[in-house]
């Protein structure tokens, strides 16, 4: 069945240092990518999102690239603060076209040490 | 705008007892999702919802669990009876379908369910 595979699962950084979270994924016809981040006791939020269509997307310091060839995309995250402490989901939808059903990843908890 | 709101925020039962979750999805959301998220993992979805159709609930085990979701706006979700192993946050999302596209999914705040 479809699967996500996310590593590390935890990751402690320095503030300002970057961090990168990898995830591969195993349904060749997925076409959407999208990162949650997850605050203790909070609800999933959307962080950025990636298509098929694109290798690579920016958002001021958070970036996702995409390589389909090798199923693998990976979230960056440069000169990293005390609040980007969270949990991090990534996540494959399922299925060509648009099924909606998403695949999420084990999680990676990110530490930022001040 | 509102977000998707779930009732309750926690809940603490004995086991073979039965439980219900409830979800509004954000106004004018048209898809539902029902997940499972154990501690540690990402979060399983358990069942999705187009409207009031259940579209996918591959994943939903049929013999404890139900859903529904009628006039297509609220869903509850059901456990009876409830075992230990369901102990888990239960969260909600919603999303809006316009022919192939499709927005991105929001998530409700989920309800921890303790089961003893």
């Amino acid at each position: 069945g479809e699967n996500v595979e996310q590593h590390p699962s935890t990751l402690s950084v320095q503030e300002g240092d970057s961090a990168v979270i990898k995830c591969t994924y195993s349904d060749s016809a997925s076409n959407y990518f999208p990162w949650y981040k997850q605050e203790l006791g909070k609800r999933p939020q959307l962080i950025i999102d990636i298509r098929s269509n694109v290798g690579e997307k920016k958002d001021q310091r958070i970036a996702v690239t995409l390589n389909k060839t090798a199923k693998h995309f990976s979230l960056h995250i440069t000169e990293t603060q005390p609040e980007d402490s969270a949990v991090y989901f990534c996540a494959a939808m399922a299925g060509s076209g648009n099924t909606g059903k998403l695949i999420f990843g084990q999680g990676t908890t990110l530490q930022v040490k001040p | 705008e509102a977000g998707v709101v779930q009732s309750p925020r926690y809940k603490i039962i004995e086991k073979k007892q039965p439980v219900a979750f409830w979800c509004n999805p954000i106004s004018g959301h048209n898809t539902l999702y029902w997940y499972r998220q154990n501690l540690g993992q990402g979060p399983e979805l358990l069942i999705r919802y187009e409207n009031e159709e259940a579209v996918d609930d591959s994943q939903l085990p049929k013999d404890r669990f139900s859903a529904e979701r009628l006039k297509g706006v609220d869903s509850t979700l059901k456990i009876q009876p409830a075992e230990l192993g369901d102990s888990a946050v239960y969260l909600c999302a919603s999303s809006l379908r316009s022919g192939q596209r499709r927005t991105e999914q929001y998530f409700g705040p989920g309800t921890r369910l303790t089961v003893t």
